[in-house]
């Protein structure tokens, strides 16, 4: 159980394109969805909670008008990148907290973004 | 944001060794939870400790709650080559986010 889905696992776009990211619970619902970005040899970095059927929170220094999020269902969360420029390649994973767990996070596979 | 402090950060090991390691916090931690990551995968949940003191093992690992609720520990017995990867600790308390260490990357030597 705790599945969570994430595609594509990787995408290459030209600069100044926008790439969407889908994040799905497969077995699971989640009001509660997070958004990472991990750079080589570091650690995650939140950049967001993704709360289905409200606004998203974003954590400090991170735009919400670059990164924008919609949690339309109790199953899925998108992350869109709007107008990704080459300092926006990175690796970036969703992750998803069934309601019956307070802290777990189950994690997708991540998305390789690479913006040339 | 605030990152947990994980030592070693790096070890380099033979198979069939025991493996320890920890993360340490100025702050305390309701639950904590070990993960590990592959290369270019997202990270596994191994363990989920909810009590200081608390000892749990899942197989060959085995993790603890510290007392002061600002640490815990990861132990890997009689390691095997699929361990490779890198271990992250991350702490949770209150509101829905985790905080994660640093990582420990854990490499085999053949």
């Amino acid at each position: 159980g705790a599945v969570v889905s994430q595609h594509p696992s990787w995408v290459i776009c030209k600069s100044g394109t926008s790439v969407k990211i889908e994040c799905r619970s497969l077995d699971f619902q989640a009001t509660t969805m997070f958004w990472y970005r991990q750079f080589p040899k570091q650690s995650l970095m939140l950049m967001a909670t993704s709360n289905e059927g409200s606004k998203a929170t974003y954590e400090q220094g991170v735009e919400k008008d670059k990164f924008l999020i919609n949690h339309a269902s109790l199953t899925l969360s998108t992350l869109t990148v709007t107008s990704a420029h080459p300092e926006d390649s990175s690796f970036y994973i969703c992750s998803a907290r069934p309601p019956s767990m307070v802290a777990e996070q189950f994690f997708g596979p991540g998305t390789r973004l690479t913006v040339l | 944001g605030q990152q947990l402090n994980q030592s070693p950060q790096s070890m380099f090991i033979q198979e069939g060794e025991d493996v320890s390691m920890n993360c340490t916090s100025s702050s305390i931690f309701n639950t904590w939870l070990w993960y590990k990551q592959d290369p270019g995968e997202g990270p596994v949940l191994l363990i989920a400790l909810y009590k200081a003191g608390e000892l749990t093992s899942n197989g060959r690992l085995t993790a603890q709650f510290g007392i002061t609720r600002k640490d815990s520990f990861l132990n890997i017995s009689a390691s095997i080559p699929s361990d490779v990867g890198i271990y992250f600790c991350a702490g949770h308390f209150g509101n829905e986010k985790l905080t994660f260490g640093t990582g420990t990357r854990l490499t085999i030597i053949p």
